[in-house]
C-alpha cells in the first residue's frame, strides 16, 4: 500500500550546522508531498509541499524537491537554529481527495 | 481567525466512562478528521469526513464514534473509554486534502 518512510531519530545538531532529514513514498500514482512540524506541546503546522515532480517547496529557510525517479522529497536547511527544534513529519496525498499519509516523524533538537 | 479549535485540551477519565471531544473550524472546509497520536506510533486516522453529514472509517476506528451536524463542527466520542485511548487527539480540517491540512492544538486524554 500507499506509505512514507522517514529516517529515524532523534537528529541533534549543533547551531547552525546543516539539515537533511530523508523522505521516502510508496505510492500507486502521482502524490502531493508534504512536510509538516510540531513544535512542543502543539499541534501540526504546514511547513511546505510540493504537488508534481521536480516542484521545489521552501518556507522558513527550509527546503525540499519532489524527486519522483527517487521517490523521494527530503527537508533541508541550511543553518538550523535553537527555534528549529520540533518534531517533523513527511506526509502524501494520493489525488485530489486522498487523505494525507503520514510518517512516523523525525524529532529534531538543536543545541546552542 | 481562529483556524480550527479543540475543547477541551486535557481530560482524564475513569475506565468505563464517555465523553465527547469538540472540533470547530471557521474555515469553511469540507473535509475534517480524527486522528491520535501515539509514541512511536506516528499519527493514525481514527474517522474522518468528507462534507456535512457524512463520516467514514480510518485506521483506528474501534472504540470511537463521531458525528457531523454541521459543516463547521466534528465531534469525536468515546462510549466506554479503556486505557488504550489515553493519547493526544488532534482534529484537522482542509479543502481537498491535496491542499494541506489545518490542525487543532490537541486534547491531551488520560483514562485511568
Amino acid at each position: 500500500g500507499d506509505s512514507v518512510t522517514q529516517m529515524e531519530g532523534p537528529v541533534t545538531l549543533s547551531e547552525e550546522a546543516f539539515l537533511t532529514i530523508n523522505c521516502t513514498y510508496t505510492a500507486t500514482g502521482y502524490p502531493s508531498l508534504f512536510w509538516y512540524v510540531q513544535y512542543p506541546g502543539e499541534g501540526l503546522q504546514l511547513l511546505l509541499k510540493a504537488t508534481k515532480a521536480d516542484d521545489k517547496g521552501s518556507n522558513k529557510g527550509f527546503e525540499a524537491t519532489y524527486r519522483k525517479e527517487t521517490t523521494s522529497f527530503h527537508l533541508e536547511k541550511g543553518s538550523v537554529q535553537v527555534s528549529d527544534s520540533a518534531v517533523y513529519f513527511c506526509a502524501l496525498s494520493l489525488g485530489s481527495q486522498g487523505n494525507l499519509i503520514f510518517g512516523k516523524g523525525t524529532k529534531l533538537s538543536v543545541k546552542p | 481567525n481562529a483556524g480550527v479549535t479543540q475543547t477541551p485540551k486535557f481530560r482524564v477519565l475513569k475506565t468505563g466512562q464517555s465523553m465527547t471531544l469538540l472540533c470547530a473550524q471557521d474555515m469553511n472546509h469540507e473535509y475534517m478528521y480524527w486522528y491520535r497520536q501515539d509514541p512511536g506510533m506516528g499519527l493514525r486516522l481514527i474517522h474522518y469526513s468528507v462534507g456535512e453529514g457524512t463520516t467514514a472509517k480510518g485506521e483506528v476506528p474501534d472504540g470511537y464514534n463521531v458525528s457531523r451536524l454541521k459543516k463547521q463542527n466534528f465531534l469525536l466520542g468515546l462510549e466506554s473509554a479503556a486505557p488504550s485511548q489515553t493519547s493526544v487527539y488532534f482534529c484537522a480540517s482542509s479543502p481537498p486534502p491535496s491542499y494541506g491540512y489545518t490542525f487543532g492544538s490537541g486534547t491531551r486524554l488520560t483514562v485511568v
